[in-house]
């Protein structure tokens, strides 16, 4: 199985920082990668697919990047509504794998 | 509008079985595939099944395999996922959504969810 790895696994961060989380692939997923974004006690949000097409409707301060094995997500400048747990998730393989995910915390 | 409502969760005991179901409605349930993705208690997203539209292609995760069976109805619009000799490691909020495609095999949409507890 492919193993998505996240870093960090969570950070504090204020509002208006640029952040940037990293995933990795145990192996190379060209470009097919997807980030979400889940809040408590809610379903997971997509907000990247195919490495850096953003979702229909998501902002243009978060953006994605990467291919082969090392990818990003970067929101560029944080607001209050995205402090959440991010996960990334290949679908390279037709069994999909997550990242363990990433928490933006209030700094 | 899109909506994915799972039922059927609940309590059981190990080694018994439950069927979840999910009722699609806002697009055509027919032409898209859906799978199943759960969360344990306080831990991280694990793709458990997915279903292509016309249950021509199946694919389970090795943890399920030979344990959980994913079906669908189209004519009902409805997803189910069928747990047998379920385990304390399946509780988890179980959650149905739809894939944008085949091209593109990420969830678009999703359910609220369905927490299934397996204890004794």
């Amino acid at each position: 199985a492919i193993r998505m790895t996240q870093s960090p696994s969570s950070f504090s961060a204020s509002t208006g920082d640029r952040v940037t989380i990293t995933c990795r692939a145990s192996q190379g997923i060209s470009s097919y990668l997807a980030w979400y974004q889940q809040k408590p006690g809610k379903a997971p949000k997509l907000l990247i697919y195919a490495a850096s097409t953003l979702q229909s409707g998501v902002p243009s301060r978060f953006s994605g990047s990467g291919s082969g094995t090392d990818f990003t997500l970067t929101i560029s400048c944080l607001q209050s509504e995205d402090f959440a747990t991010y996960y990334c998730q290949q679908y390279y393989s037709p069994s999909w794998t997550f990242g363990q995910g990433t928490k933006v915390e209030v700094k | 509008e899109v909506q994915l409502v799972e039922s059927g969760g609940g309590l059981v005991q190990p080694g018994e079985s439950l069927r979840l179901s999910c009722a699609a409605s806002g697009f055509t349930f027919s032409s898209y595939s859906l799978t199943w993705v759960r969360q344990a208690p306080g831990k991280g997203l694990e793709w458990v099944s997915y279903i292509s539209s016309s249950s021509n292609t199946i694919n389970n995760a090795d943890s399920v395999k030979g344990r959980f069976t994913i079906s669908r109805d189209n004519a009902k619009n409805s997803l189910y996922l069928q747990m047998d000799s379920l385990r304390a490691d399946d509780t988890a909020v179980y959650y149905c959504a739809r894939v944008v495609s085949s091209a593109s095999q990420v969830a678009d949409y999703w359910g609220l969810g369905a927490l299934v507890t397996v204890s004794s």
